[in-house]
């Protein structure tokens, strides 16, 4: 079936720093989508890219979806401490009829201020 | 306006014991969906409906029933609980489209003893 692989795992960066987050699928996908989950709290859907070689712009949060629609990454510049959470990605599988989103396991950011 | 409202927040039970976990939405939502959310597993898929009285399995659905009987309600039910069910539990939703965003709810957590 198909994998989304998302890595780092964990990152722990300083007030300010820059942070990537990559995710890499075994099919081609659809498209993929982004999502925050903060401490305690339930995942929050943050953006979609659905065009090959795709970039959008959040404020300092940068999204952008490979040419071969295989992989994806967020970028977030000079991190803050409200950037703290979870991110996600999860990408739907281009067969028709599908909608079953597969998640990856997701990259845990610490802020320190 | 609610959105997806998951009941109860909180949950212990005894090992073969049964209980429903209730997903309600409000938006009118097609697509209804259940999540396990485990340490470092990420978000994994159990069942999901694509509208009421369709119900299709996802990645781990063995020990949980679904049943949609109305487009509003998408409840979870374990038959006998077992202590690998003890996880974070999220519904989730969406609008028509397959690559409509999700909305979640607050989630379940669940403790089998």
């Amino acid at each position: 079936g198909q994998q989304v692989m998302q890595i780092p795992q964990y990152q722990h960066v300083q007030e300010g720093e820059d942070f990537t987050t990559y995710c890499n699928s075994s099919t081609t996908l659809s498209n993929i989508q982004w999502y925050k989950q903060r401490p305690g709290g339930h995942p929050v859907f943050l953006i979609q890219l659905v065009k090959s070689g795709e970039v959008k712009k959040q404020k300092r949060l940068t999204f952008q979806f490979g040419e071969a629609k295989k992989n994806s990454s967020l970028h977030i510049t000079a991190t803050q401490t409200t950037d703290v959470g979870t991110y996600f990605c999860a990408g739907l599988n281009s067969g028709a009829g599908s909608y079953q989103l597969t998640f990856g396991k997701g990259t845990k950011l610490s802020v320190i201020p | 306006n609610a959105g997806v409202t998951q009941t109860p927040k909180f949950q212990v039970l005894k090992t073969g014991q049964s209980m429903t976990l209730q997903c309600a939405q409000d938006m009118n939502h097609e697509y209804m969906s259940w999540y396990r959310q485990d340490p470092g597993m990420g978000l994994r898929l159990i069942h999901y409906s694509v509208g009421a009285g369709i119900t299709d399995q996802g990645e781990v659905p063995n020990g949980y029933n679904v049943s949609r009987s109305t487009t509003e309600d998408f409840p979870l039910r374990l038959l006998s609980a077992a202590p690998s069910q003890t996880s974070v539990y999220f519904c989730a939703s969406s609008g028509r489209g397959r690559d409509s965003p999700l909305h979640f709810g607050n989630g379940t957590r669940l403790t089998v003893t």
